[in-house]
């Protein structure tokens, strides 16, 4: 089956860095997305990765390496507004996009 | 943000009632999804439409019905739902369809949606 894991929730403090994790177990590789979704809100599009290593677009960056399955969102000089969900999704093999169940990350002062 | 837009954002229905879901995208975006969205558990993928054409059923029930008169637009039609059907459902559109090379997803607001 294919499977899309991150953890449940995380918590960080204001002015810190946190890396969101995401593994996946698809048939086959077409590219990996991160999206943010505020509560009651749209998911928003934040990244794409498609190669291995790191795509950076300012406070955020996000890193593959299909090797291994693996990814991670980074996010730096955390701000109260980034407190939200963070949706780790993979396009497979017949282009369907796989969605990992979410991280909720909360900012604390 | 309102490139994709859903109404209504909320809706109470008991499990006798029929209701339709609205998604407007003015993205002009060629593709639309429909997806449900459960506490703590990844999205689901309902349909796709494709240059309103229906491309993507992922083993939905009947009684969720879709419609897209054009690409603009996305309904999805609800009747006699289970009280299990109670999620948020998210409408996105894409450029293109899935495989596409511009197919990253745009979402609407989602509509929190009660079955009593």
């Amino acid at each position: 089956g294919q499977n899309i894991d991150q953890p449940t929730e995380m918590t960080a403090t204001e002015g810190a860095i946190v890396q969101i994790n995401c593994t996946y177990q698809t048939s086959g590789f077409n590219g990996l997305f991160w999206y943010q979704q505020h509560a009651g809100e749209a998911p928003t599009f934040l990244s794409y990765n498609v190669l291995d290593g790191l795509e950076e677009k300012g406070r955020f960056s996000s890193f593959l390496s299909r090797s291994k399955g693996y990814s991670y969102l980074l996010l730096k000089e955390l701000q109260m507004k980034d407190s939200a969900s963070y949706l780790c999704a993979v396009r497979d093999s017949n282009y369907q996009l796989i969605w990992g169940a979410g991280t909720k990350l909360i900012i604390k002062p | 943000e309102t490139g994709v837009t859903q109404t209504p954002r909320h809706l109470v229905m008991g499990m006798t009632n029929k209701k339709s879901l609205k998604c407007e995208q003015h993205l002009g975006h060629n593709a639309m999804y429909w997806y449900k969205q459960s506490a703590k558990k990844p999205l689901e993928l309902m349909f796709v439409y494709n240059f309103k054409e229906q491309t993507e059923n992922n083993s939905v029930p009947s009684r969720f019905s879709p419609e897209c008169p054009n690409s603009s637009h996305l309904f999805l039609h609800l009747h006699t739902l289970q009280p299990e059907d109670s999620a948020l459902y998210l409408c996105a559109s894409s450029q293109e369809g899935p495989g596409g090379g511009t197919d990253t997803q745009y979402f609407g607001p989602g509509t929190r949606l009660t079955v009593l």
